[in-house]
């Protein structure tokens, strides 16, 4: 169990368009999910965390306008980066956590690999 | 106070050897402290968890031992295989979710086994 998936795999993108990247707990109800943005070789920096039906909260520094987050169900989630540009070329991934689930255990998705030309 | 020091930052090991990554960590609030395993071009998976309440955590053959007093926690894969080659990360946070919910992440330890 606790299964989450991410879609698109990977999506190479013309510079000024936008991109949507959908994240679902496949088996279980996520009270929370997070997004992350990874670099190569790496750690992983949080982006913002959204709880389903409220506004997103971001970390200092990230764009909530470019970086657009919806959480409009208890198994969905979605990043959609707009206007993307070279330097938003990244690793994208999501987390989400158990709803009622007594730890603050985050189950992760196998990410989205951004590519902006 | 919210850092999540992680060290080695790479780690070359033989097959049938002990892996050992150690991580610090600085706010006395945290009490939750997982480990993950990443492979390349895939998400990090959970790989064992701790609290507080307890010293050490054994899964199979990978060991959690904690420190609370020096606030440092550390990772030891037993009989290390090639199969574990990977990045691990260890993380900190509130066991509970909440304000202390969101999980600080250490830089990461590229672990390579050698047959």
């Amino acid at each position: 169990g606790a299964v989450v998936s991410q879609h698109p795999s990977w999506v190479i993108c013309k510079s000024g368009t936008s991109v949507k990247i959908e994240c679902r707990s496949l088996d279980f109800q996520a009270t929370t999910m997070f997004w992350y943005r990874q670099f190569p070789k790496q750690s992983l920096m949080l982006m913002a965390t959204s709880n389903e039906g409220s506004k997103a909260t971001y970390e200092q520094g990230v764009e909530k306008d470019k970086f657009l987050i919806n959480h409009a169900s208890l198994t969905l989630s979605t990043l959609t980066v707009t206007s993307a540009h070279p330097e938003d070329s990244s690793f994208y991934i999501c987390s989400a956590r158990r709803l009622a689930h007594l730890y603050n255990e985050q189950f992760f998705g196998p990410g989205t690999r951004l590519t902006v030309l | 106070q919210q850092q999540v020091k992680q060290s080695p930052q790479s780690l070359i090991v033989q097959k049938g050897g002990i892996s050992i990554i150690n991580c610090a960590y600085e706010n006395t609030a945290f009490d939750y402290f997982p480990w993950y395993q990443q492979f390349p071009g895939k998400g990090p998976a959970l790989l064992i968890a701790i609290r507080p309440d307890v010293s050490e955590k054994k899964e199979g053959r990978f060991t959690i031992s904690f420190n609370k007093s020096a606030k440092q926690f550390s990772l030891h894969i037993m009989d290390s295989q090639p199969g574990d080659s990977a990045t691990y990360f260890c993380a900190a946070g509130g066991v509970y979710g909440g304000s202390q919910g969101n999980l600080i992440f250490g830089k990461g330890t590229k672990l390579s086994v050698k047959p």
